[in-house]
């Protein structure tokens, strides 16, 4: 499986600010997404990171909040804009691979004062 | 609609004590595939098993074993002589073929007390 790792680990910001998450893959890998995990929840699927196109963003999720990039097969961001403590989760990445199972990064602890 | 279900909110258990986490689908696809994954609390989702919808062998992995069941949509989990390493949240997830997208239960957290 995929290796993946995400930047930063953890991080603590203030409302207003913005937060841009990497998420890195040691392979080239078509399908990437990234997802929110509210405290004690479940896991939500944010968007599909397409490469050389926009991504696909789910039903609650618009690109002005939450602009994703992937540049490339082997790397994504996910920006958390205007943050408001509501955007206190954690954050995941993952990568699709044989059939249709998810490899998911570190993850992204994120808390919002 | 595509359902996943964790009635299991949490569950403690005494180490060396067998547990089954239960997971129940709806799903109107013939063709999907089932998933388990171990979140400890590090917070990083560890995979654990895929099944497709058309092999209904069990399965056995060590200590782990997973019983799926068309007939009553149920995929579940057991930990056989559970260990206190093996406290986490364990997720169900169900993925139409074709997808990629997964629709995931509210997890079970499980505890095991030594």
């Amino acid at each position: 499986s995929a290796v993946i790792s995400q930047k930063p680990s953890r991080d603590i910001c203030q409302r207003g600010t913005s937060l841009t998450i990497q998420c890195q893959v040691d392979s080239q890998v078509t399908m990437m997404f990234w997802y929110r995990q509210q405290p004690g929840q479940s896991l939500t699927l944010i968007a599909t990171a397409n490469q050389g196109s926009e991504a696909t963003y789910e039903s609650g999720f618009v690109i002005d909040k939450f602009p994703i990039s992937r540049p490339n097969l082997t790397f994504s961001t996910l920006t958390v804009s205007n943050m408001s403590p509501e955007d206190s989760s954690i954050y995941l990445c993952s990568v699709g691979q044989v059939k249709e199972t998810q490899y998911f990064g570190p993850g992204t602890r994120l808390l919002v004062l | 609609a595509q359902k996943v279900t964790q009635a299991q909110t949490e569950i403690s258990v005494v180490e060396k004590e067998d547990v089954t986490l239960d997971c129940v689908y709806e799903t109107r696809d013939t063709t999907y595939y089932l998933f388990w994954y171990k979140q400890p609390p590090s917070g990083e989702l560890v995979f654990l098993i895929r099944r497709n919808s058309f092999d209904e062998q069990n399965e056995i992995s060590g200590r782990y074993s997973w019983n799926f069941q068309k007939s009553t949509s149920s995929f579940n989990f057991t930990i056989t002589a559970s260990q206190v390493v093996d406290s986490a949240v364990y997720f169900c997830a169900l993925s139409e073929q074709g997808t990629y997208k997964y629709i995931f239960g509210t997890g079970t957290r499980l505890k095991v007390l030594a």
